[in-house]
């Protein structure tokens, strides 16, 4: 157990519709990563948040947004789905200082099924 | 920018039997860390073992060890006696340790099939 949980575990939506992915960091850690997993594009890095700020931006389509909510949780937010957007979203969090390399601790994904 | 090559096909290995993965980096970074981790099945990304750039030593961690070579820019991943249990998908990911973007480049991933 890694300590980072996303909820929920399954989605299955319909295109054009929206939804939100949830995630809550292990505790005391303040940066929040979320990636995105497909067969055909691997594992790409949509955005970071470091203490509720937004700290760098990857693949990340306009039509996906996050925030950092003071507690550290961070939330996802996928509209106007279309069918490639199904894929497997990862959140992961670490911890900055002394003793850590930097490891990203992931959840165990938000798999999107659009139909 | 930076990169992670990993272009092994699905590998196989026997039980018992140690198997090297390979990747693969390129980066302008002048420090940087080098990661692996472990994908099962079941979908969850565990991590494995880290190498910094300016790190003397070879990196060990269990049955895990990380065959780092500069000058060629290659950081592969061995797995010592292996276990069933270590089917799964590996990456090998890179970040740099210098400015503030601390986020992991990954590679593909390599499939390994451990057989009994």
């Amino acid at each position: 157990d890694s300590g980072v949980t996303q909820t929920p575990k399954h989605l299955i939506t319909a295109t054009g519709q929206r939804v939100t992915l949830r995630c809550s960091p292990r505790s005391g850690d303040l940066s929040v990563y979320w990636y995105q997993q497909s067969l055909d594009q691997g594992l790409q890095f949509l955005i970071q948040y470091y203490n509720g700020e937004e700290r760098a931006k990857g693949n990340i389509l306009e039509r996906f947004s996050a925030q950092q909510f003071p507690d550290l949780h961070s939330e996802l937010n996928l509209s106007s789905l279309e069918l490639g957007d199904s894929a497997l979203y990862f959140c992961a969090s670490s911890v900055s200082g002394a003793g850590s390399h930097g490891e990203l601790f992931f959840g165990e994904g938000s798999r999107l099924t659009v139909l | 920018a930076q990169k992670i090559t990993q272009t092994q096909p699905g590998m196989f290995v026997q039980e018992k039997e140690a198997v090297t993965l390979d990747c693969t980096y390129d980066t302008s970074d002048p420090s940087y860390g080098l990661f692996w981790y472990k994908q099962p099945s079941s979908g969850e990304m565990i991590f494995l073992i880290y190498q910094g750039s300016y790190d003397q030593q070879n990196a060990t961690e269990g049955r895990y060890s990380l065959n780092f070579q500069k000058a060629r820019k290659s950081a592969n991943l061995v797995i010592s006696a292996s276990q069933l249990g270590d089917s799964a998908m590996y990456f090998c990911a890179m970040r740099g340790l210098t400015g503030a973007n601390s986020k992991l480049t990954f590679g593909k991933g390599i499939t390994l099939s451990v057989r009994p």
